[in-house]
This record gives C-alpha cells, structure tokens and sequence, in this order.
C-alpha cells in the first residue's frame, strides 16, 4: 500500500449505530487530520492531530470521537449520527503541522446516515 | 477571518479551449497556496504548490500563477480528461483553508 488509504469506501449506518472509520498513512508523515466535505461547501476540518497529539478540534459535535493511536493511524468513531452527518470524510496527512507543506489525502469514506 | 473565494463555480470547455480559474484569498501572512484537482467520489490529488508573489508551476497542461491577492490556474488546450474539480486552499498558521472548488467539464 502508498500513499494514505481509508476504509470502509462506503458505509451506511442508522442513527442508532456505532462505526468506525480507519485511515492509514504510508508517507512517513507526523500529522493527520479528518474533513468533512458536503456537496457545494468547501472542506470543513474536523480534527488535527501532530506526533499523535490532538493539536485541534474545531467545535465538532462529541458524536464524532477521534483516536490517534500511532502517528500511521488515525481513526474516526461516530454514534448516534444525525443524517445531516451524511458526507465524504477524508483523511489527509502532511510532513508536519503549520509547516510549509502540502497535505496528502485519502479517498474518503462515503458516509450515508439514514 | 481568512477567506478562499473561487470562480467561476462551474466551467464548461469545448477540448483545446483554453481558459483560468480563479482563487482570490484574504488571508494575513500566507504560507503556502496549494492547488488540488478532485474527481468524483475520490479525495482531492495535489497539483501545485505556490509560496511567494510571482510564482509560477507547470505540469503537462496546467500552470498556476500567484499574486499577493489572488492565483490562477490556466488550462492549455484542455482534454476531456482535465474534467475535475480544482480546489485552491491557503495556509496561514496551522491550518489549510480551503475554496468550494470549481467544477470543471471539458466536452470533445
């Protein structure tokens, strides 16, 4: 595997549920961070996290719940999801945070909430 | 509160008609510009990386130029595979802000 991948590519799950998305790195990088992009809006960040350290949480609902147990995975924990919760969730991951470098990104997980 | 504007919101092309894009940005002490291209249902691949005024990169069809306000991202004689969103975000600090993209169709 290169790059940065993500599973589950799709995942449709009730409002009562509890899942997991999984994104892994391959880059060797020291930062991670979950988006969230809905249809027309730019990309919204959800979470940063730099030498697995939370370095932000950018005023996301509690449902959402990260975990970063290593600096090559990052996971993302949801429950008792709104279905305006319904979007691409992407995983990128740069050398360092607030660093003169570029993210990388996943493919996403395609999130439907029923 | 640092700001990513992108235009036009949708393009339309016929193959071989060039054409920009455009992203105008407020923002206090840019770091970096970057440009990403995004197909459907897939996350966004990068493209460019712009640090200073004046600054210009190529790859095969595209060149983006930047300014202190704004940069573009000129299309040469696209092809029906150029058809992508083009996401432009600006760093400032920590974080990348980005644009909503703009939504590029090129029709043979």
């Amino acid at each position: 595997e290169t790059g940065v991948t993500q599973t589950p590519r799709h995942l449709v799950m009730g409002m009562t549920n509890k899942k997991s998305l999984k994104c892994e790195q391959h880059l060797g990088h020291n930062a991670m961070y979950w988006y969230k992009q809905s249809a027309k809006k730019p990309l919204e960040l959800m979470f940063v996290y730099s030498l697995e350290e939370r370095v932000e949480n950018n005023s996301v609902p509690s449902r959402f719940s990260p975990e970063c147990p290593n600096s090559s995975h990052l996971f993302l924990h949801l429950h008792t999801l709104q279905p305006e919760d319904s979007a691409l969730y992407l995983c990128a991951s740069s050398q360092e945070w607030a660093g003169y470098n570029e993210q990388f990104f996943g493919p996403g997980t395609r999130l439907t909430v029923l | 509160e640092d700001q990513v504007t992108q235009s036009p919101e949708a393009l339309r092309l016929q193959e071989g008609e060039s054409s920009s894009l455009n992203c105008s940005y407020t923002v206090s002490g840019l770091r970096g510009l970057f440009w990403y291209r995004q197909d459907p249902g897939k996350g966004p691949e990068f493209l460019f990386t712009l640090y200073s005024a004046g600054e210009e990169k190529e790859k095969e069809r595209l060149k983006a130029t930047l300014t202190k306000k704004e940069s573009f991202l000129h299309i040469t004689a696209p092809k029906p595979e150029d058809s992508a969103t083009y996401l432009c975000a600006v760093q400032a600090g920590g974080d990348m802000r980005f644009g909503a993209g703009t939504r590029l169709t090129v029709k043979p």
